[in-house]
């Protein structure tokens, strides 16, 4: 069983709609990452939390430490949000490397 | 400030060949990272290194070596190339608040 676990691994979404992906790990974290790729293309970081909440225009992450849970929310999706979106954690111990989800691939439908 | 840096953005290579695929960060971090994606699949650590001088094994690191003489530069070595290495490989640097930066990766074929 892997440490990361997310889901849904698919997401098929009409534009406009709100969209939610989920991230729960099994062990104690540092810091949890939600990273976005677009097919084809490069790796880019969306959030770095280690607490609470944090926005960035329509992107909206927020994390749980004692339910050992994180989520990712989309307000008004867009097809240019269609991307896989990656969660991945720093345990506690051994803390230098990442552990990764494996992914959510999320298509936006216009 | 230019990011995380990888040269080449592409490379045909023929079994038995040798490359290094270099990576540059102008950000001062300590930690670097390689990866290697396959096709349709997740990220899988190859080498870290938390400082100059200092690297260690990922997960994949047979076929693979690395050096870091600098802050900056985090070089990967192929050493005999094989088709299980046609990959895209990223570079990525973290900060202090453990947020990493990835280079634009070299998508990399063995024929």
């Amino acid at each position: 069983k892997n440490e990361v676990e997310q889901s849904p691994q698919n997401l098929t979404a009409q534009e406009g709609e709100f969209i939610t992906i989920n991230c729960s790990y099994s062990v104690g974290i540092s810091a949890l990452h939600w990273l976005q790729q677009h097919p084809g293309g490069g790796i880019v970081s969306l959030f770095m939390l280690s607490s609470g909440k944090k926005k960035h225009g329509r992107l909206i992450a927020t994390i749980n430490i004692q339910e050992k849970h994180s989520s990712l929310h989309i307000t008004a999706s867009h097809p240019r949000d269609s991307a896989v979106y990656i969660c991945a954690a720093y345990p506690n111990f051994g803390n230098e490397k990442l552990t990764f989800g494996t992914g959510t691939r999320l298509t936006i439908i216009p | 400030n230019a990011g995380v840096t990888q040269t080449p953005k592409f490379r045909i290579l023929k079994i038995g060949q040798s490359m290094t695929l270099q990576c540059t960060q102008d950000m001062n971090h300590n930690y670097m990272y390689w990866y290697r994606q396959d096709p349709g699949m997740g990220l899988k650590l190859i080498y870290y290194s938390v400082g100059a001088g200092i690297t260690d094994k990922g997960e994949v690191p047979n076929g693979y070596n690395v050096s870091r003489s600098t802050t900056e530069d985090f070089p990967l070595r192929l050493e005999l190339a094989a088709p299980s290495q046609t990959s895209v490989y990223f570079c990525a640097s973290r900060d202090r608040y453990y947020e990493q930066y990835f280079g634009p990766g070299t998508r990399l074929t063995v024929t």
